[in-house]
């Protein structure tokens, strides 16, 4: 099984520039995440999505949007890269019974 | 959100068995106790959770406080693999996992 796939794994933006970052999970989760990692600190949630169609900000939104369109999808953009956004982004998604959730192995951006 | 206190750090010796903390004083009564772990350069990974009973896994042991403001993750056998960062998390019926800083295992050989 994938489970929950991350694209890409890595990436160089300059400032100003935008990109989309795709989750993927194949084991037909309800619930997906966006999270991101500051060196040396825990992770921060961006945005969620309780289906397919539904979206809800997190602890950190601003300057970050997303879609789920598809159940098995969840989209992260960013519209204008900043130097701040440099991150570590995780995705994951949960079983909507137990709340166990499953995390990509990251993308690790850097915006110059 | 209800929040968790974790110690920043942890030290063990190898094969020995390991007792992390977690302070939730604030947990609802619907609240799950979740504990995920961190290993380097990873995505976390899921351990163990529970309501209010103790709780056993391959990987761990959960041990919850009877008032529920508190409770233990037991690595009966730490070994090298398990030196990470491992989390403590409130889970309400919303199911966001909302993440404190954390308490960073080491495992001495």
């Amino acid at each position: 099984n994938a489970g929950v796939t991350q694209t890409p794994k890595f990436r160089v933006l300059k400032t100003g520039q935008s990109m989309t970052l795709l989750c993927a999970q194949d084991m037909n989760h309800e619930y997906m995440y966006w999270y991101r990692q500051d060196p040396g600190m825990g992770l921060r949630l961006i945005h969620y999505s309780v289906g397919e169609g539904t979206t809800a900000k997190g602890e950190v939104p601003d300057g970050y949007n997303v879609s789920r369109l598809k159940k098995q999808n969840f989209l992260l953009g960013l519209e204008s890269a900043a130097p701040s956004q440099t991150s570590v982004y995780f995705c994951a998604s949960s079983y909507p019974d137990t709340g166990v959730a499953f995390f990509g192995q990251g993308t690790r951006l850097t915006v110059v | 959100d209800a929040k968790t206190t974790q110690p920043n750090s942890m030290e063990s010796n190898e094969e020995e068995p390991v007792h992390l903390p977690c302070n939730h004083s604030t947990i609802s009564g619907t609240d799950y106790i979740h504990w995920y772990r961190q290993l380097p350069s990873q995505g976390p990974e899921y351990v163990i959770h529970g309501l209010t009973s103790n709780v056993n896994n391959r990987m761990a042991s959960l041990a919850i406080a009877e008032d529920r403001k508190s409770s233990t993750l037991i690595l009966h056998r730490a070994t090298l693999r398990d030196a990470a960062v491992y989390y403590c998390i409130l889970v309400d019926s919303s199911y966001k996992l909302i993440f404190g800083s954390g308490t960073r295992l080491l495992v001495r050989p």
